[in-house]
């Protein structure tokens, strides 16, 4: 499969902790991107990160991109409850090639 | 500018029946995909259309179809149904396609009796 995989799959959290996870891909990207989704309901953008560039942050989250690992991580510093929810990354290699998105991490935040 | 919009929401349907799933994307965008999720396999691509044109298409069975109006707005639809294809139903809409981010409507939700 070409898809991402996130890492790990699901994550428990205190509110005020850094929460940190994974996206690693096997065939060459042109962007990253990263969504969050609530229980059920539709994908929220979070960032986008193209094949150039290290970092981008966003308020309280952080992603890398790592080319040569062919990996990224995203951060979120400071969780809070209403970041529970399922984070995906969706990787896209360029061309007439679709959004390609990873079975995602479960991120409880225990309040 | 108003979102993404998917009807119906909620949908329950019986084997061998057909359904036809609705989106409307948001104004100006051109580029609609959709995705179905399960439990099972996550986010799995269906298909993407781009101008009226079916620009991508993901591994499903001829059953699953689809269309883009003149006015971006897209269909999908599923004949024959069979309790696997009990899942979400998510569209999103962009620009010009993957290279930009995605705007997701809420899916629909359809269950397979």
């Amino acid at each position: 499969s070409q898809q991402g995989e996130e890492d790990p799959q699901a994550l428990s959290i205190q509110e005020g902790e850094n929460a940190t996870m994974n996206c690693s891909y096997k065939t060459s990207i042109n962007n990253l991107q990263w969504y969050r989704q609530n229980s059920g309901r539709g994908l929220v953008h979070l960032i986008l990160i193209r094949s150039n560039e290290r970092e981008k942050h966003s308020g309280r989250l952080r992603v890398t991109l790592d080319t040569s690992k062919k990996s990224s991580s995203l951060l979120i510093t400071a969780s809070r409850a209403a970041d529970t929810a399922s984070y995906f990354c969706a990787t896209w290699w360029g061309g007439n090639t679709p959004l390609v998105f990873g079975k995602g991490t479960r991120l409880s935040v225990i309040a | 500018k108003a979102g993404v919009t998917q009807t119906p929401r909620y949908l329950i349907k019986t084997r061998g029946q057909q359904v036809t799933l609705s989106c409307s994307p948001i104004s100006g965008h051109r580029s609609v995909s959709w995705y179905q999720q399960t439990p099972g396999q996550g986010l799995q691509f269906l298909f993407e259309y781009f101008s009226e044109t079916q620009r991508n298409k993901g591994n499903f069975p001829g059953r699953f179809s689809g269309r883009q109006f003149s006015n971006s707005r897209s269909e999908m639809n599923v004949s024959t149904l069979e309790l696997g294809d009990s899942a979400l139903y998510l569209c999103a809409s962009s620009l010009s396609g993957a290279e930009e981010t995605q705007y997701f409507g809420p899916g629909t939700r359809l269950l397979v009796l």
